[in-house]
């Protein structure tokens, strides 16, 4: 079982719907947990990040935990075309431990 | 203010060159992060500084991969004896220290090496 977790999709929603992207780990201390978009051919960009507290709303995202079933979500409301991009999630473990990335494509 | 930095933006070299790569972090950031991506593939960690010292070079794949840091600020990644397998984008990314900010990562804009 690989640390972080998710699935590569294409996940494809049309715009204005609410997309959902999920991302599972494997130790259950685990504490910190980071979403970065990036654009094809572009680097990864910090977009959100909760700790294990609680959940965090910023703007049309927002990022929840599950900590009973060791798994994060970022939620994107009223997806735009914009928001295309594919979507990391990363856990910190002494470092920051990196999922592949979900691809996501919001049709206009 | 300004973000991280990295030269060259695209590196050609032949199989068997040395390259070197460089990576000029945001101002004040103590911690430096190299990663490698692969067309199509994750991030791979390969080395972190913190100041210039490196805690964790666990990711580096070979001993033709070696890392440095200077002045708390630039960092060069060299490749000796390219191989074709190493052509990917080489990320830099730096973070400031204390709690978990340290893992607010800010990446540059990449170099791509292409090894002919």
């Amino acid at each position: 079982q690989k640390e972080v977790e998710q699935n590569s999709g294409p996940l494809s929603v049309p715009e204005g719907a609410i997309a959902s992207l999920n991302c599972t780990y494997s130790d259950r201390g685990s504490q910190s947990f980071f979403w970065y978009r990036q654009y094809s051919g572009k680097s990864p960009e910090l977009i959100m990040f909760i700790y294990s507290n609680g959940d965090k709303e910023d703007g049309r995202f927002t990022a929840q935990l599950n900590k009973a079933s060791q798994y994060v979500s970022l939620l994107i409301r009223d997806s735009q075309p914009s928001d295309s991009a594919t979507y990391l999630c990363a856990v910190a473990r002494r470092k920051l431990i990196w999922g592949l990335g979900t691809s996501l494509a919001v049709n206009p | 203010g300004a973000g991280v930095s990295q030269s060259p933006s695209n590196k050609v070299t032949e199989k068997g060159k040395d390259v070197e790569l460089r990576c000029d972090p945001i101002s004040g950031h103590t911690a430096l992060y190299w990663y490698r991506q692969s067309l199509g593939q994750g991030l791979e960690f390969l080395i972190y500084f913190q100041g210039n010292s490196a805690p964790d070079k666990s990711g580096l794949p070979s001993d033709r991969f070696s890392a440095e840091r200077t002045g708390g600020s630039v960092s060069t990644l060299t490749i000796q004896r390219t191989q074709q397998e190493d052509s990917a984008v080489y990320l830099c990314a730096s973070s400031s220290n204390g709690g978990a900010s340290a893992y607010e990562q800010y990446f540059g804009p990449g170099t791509r090496l292409t090894v002919t």
